[in-house]
């Protein structure tokens, strides 16, 4: 299994630009996850998924949009650019009902310059 | 939002020294988890704790639920060099949306040779 895996693993962007950051499982499991960590700061939640055609908002969702069309894919996505969304982004996943535990991709590294 | 207080910050030990790290929460938590992120990568599970009072081993790392329910204790047994990293607690209390975890800010862990 190749667990969770992320694209891309840097990107620059201008003020202003859209772009996606892609994720995507094999494990089969039905919650998805993005995450958002700051410099020494710990993971803040933007959005989740509890499995396919359904997600809600985290802790920190503006400026961000997501959607799940299958149990596999979870992509992100940033429609206008702002330096406050410079910061590394990690998607997980994890089992079912009755584990809270997740497993986390090797993140995306994102500047807006 | 909610967020864990973990301690220390940062820690500088020599190589063999035991290490011990605590996370504790103003509310109640059902579940608590123990996670290490390696520089550009994303964190990985250790220890997974479900009931409170529990202690669990993970090779020379040892977790333990409070009593409480209100904190969290790792302990890293004879450190090497390979324990560098940062080391996260995640707790998710009662109440909580299934599966959304809180994360404290990470106790940086440097092991000197």
């Amino acid at each position: 299994n190749a667990g969770v895996t992320q694209t891309p693993k840097f990107r620059i962007l201008k003020i202003g630009q859209s772009m996606t950051l892609q994720c995507a499982q094999d494990m089969n499991h039905n919650y998805m996850y993005w995450y958002r960590q700051d410099p020494g700061m710990g993971l803040k939640l933007i959005y989740y998924s509890v499995g396919a055609g359904i997600t809600d908002k985290g802790e920190v969702p503006n400026g961000y949009n997501v959607s799940r069309s299958t149990t596999e894919d979870f992509p992100l996505r940033l429609e206008l650019a702002a330096p406050s969304q410079t910061s590394v982004y990690f998607c997980a996943s994890g089992p079912r009902l009755g584990t809270f535990e997740q497993f986390f991709g090797p993140g995306t590294r994102l500047t807006v310059l | 939002g909610q967020q864990l207080n973990q301690s220390p910050q940062s820690m500088f030990i020599q190589e063999g020294e035991d290490v011990s790290m605590n996370c504790t929460s103003s509310s109640i938590f059902n579940t608590w988890l123990w996670y290490k992120q390696d520089p550009g990568e994303g964190p990985v599970l250790l220890i997974a704790l479900y009931k409170a009072g529990e202690l669990t081993s993970n090779g020379r790392l040892t977790a333990q639920f409070g009593i409480t329910r209100k904190d969290s204790f790792l302990n890293i047994s004879a450190s090497i060099p390979s324990d560098v990293g940062i080391y996260f607690c995640a707790g998710q209390n009662y109440g909580g949306s299934q599966g959304n975890l809180i994360f404290g800010k990470g106790t940086k862990l440097s092991v000197k040779p």
